[in-house]
C-alpha cells in the first residue's frame, strides 16, 4: 500500500504571497490531519477533514484553511505569508480520524520557507 | 500554555543499555497515548499506545508505562540500538484534537 504522499516537498515563498500545499492519504483512509512543526515547538494540530468536512481545527487563525476531495485528497492554503509561518507541514491520514483514536500515518512534509 | 510536555530535548544512551523517555501532561480529559518517532526527513511513524484504562503496554523492545494520578507516561526502550536514534514525541488525545509534545532527540551510540 502506498504511503502518504505531500506535494511539493520543498517551497519558498516571500511574505505576502499565499500558498497551496496537497496530500493524498493511503488508500481506504478517509480522514486526512494537518500540523505544523516548527523547531522548538514540537507538532500543532491545524485541522481535520473526514469525508470532504472539516472536523476538528486547531487554534491557528484564518489564513490556515483547507478543503477535502471526494477522493480523500486534501489542500492546505495559507495566504498572506508570514516569516513566522516557515515550517514543516505535515499531513497525516488514517481511516476513520482522531475521534476514534486511531494512528496516523503521516507523510514526510512539505517545508516551507518565507523570506 | 503546553498540555503535554517533553523537558528532556535530548537524552543520550550506549546501545545495549536502556532509554526511558518521559512525558507529563495536564489535561485530565485525556485519555488515550500515543508514541511517534521521527526520522530526519521522513513524517513522523507510530510506535506503541497506551489507553488509560491500562497502565502499561508493551511491543516487543518498547514498552509504556501510564501513570494518571502523576499525569506522566514514559517510554522505555530495551535494549536500545543504534538505529533507534531518532526524535520521539509523545502525544495525547481527548477524543478530538491530538496534542504533541515538542520531541526529544535520542542518541543511541554504538
Amino acid at each position: 500500500k502506498a504511503g502518504v504522499t505531500q506535494t511539493p516537498r520543498y517551497l519558498i515563498k516571500t511574505r505576502g504571497q499565499q500558498v497551496t500545499l496537497s496530500c493524498s492519504p493511503i488508500s481506504g483512509h478517509r480522514s486526512v490531519s494537518w500540523y505544523q512543526q516548527t523547531p522548538g515547538q514540537g507538532l500543532q494540530f491545524l485541522f481535520e477533514y473526514f469525508s470532504e468536512t472539516q472536523r476538528n481545527k486547531g487554534n491557528f487563525p484564518g489564513r490556515f484553511s483547507g478543503r477535502q476531495f471526494s477522493n480523500s485528497r486534501s489542500e492546505m492554503n495559507v495566504s498572506t505569508l508570514e516569516l513566522g509561518d516557515s515550517a514543516l507541514y505535515l499531513c497525516a491520514s488514517s481511516s476513520t480520524g482522531t475521534q476514534s483514536y486511531n494512528e496516523q500515518f503521516f507523510g514526510p512534509g512539505t517545508r516551507l520557507t518565507v523570506l | 500554555d503546553q498540555q503535554v510536555k517533553q523537558n528532556s530535548p535530548s537524552l543520550s544512551v550506549q546501545e545495549g543499555r536502556i532509554s526511558i523517555l518521559n512525558c507529563d501532561y495536564t489535561n485530565s480529559m485525556f485519555d488515550y497515548f500515543l508514541w511517534y518517532k521521527k526520522y530526519p526527513a521522513e513524517g513522523p511513524t507510530f510506535l506503541i499506545s497506551i489507553s488509560s484504562i491500562k497502565d502499561k503496554n508493551e511491543d516487543g523492545r518498547f514498552t509504556v508505562f501510564l501513570n494518571k494520578s502523576a499525569k506522566h507516561l514514559s517510554l522505555h526502550i530495551v535494549p536500545s540500538q543504534p538505529g533507534d536514534s531518532a526524535v520521539y514525541f509523545c502525544a495525547a488525545s481527548d477524543g478530538y484534537i491530538p496534542t504533541f509534545g515538542r520531541g526529544t532527540s535520542l542518541i543511541v551510540h554504538p
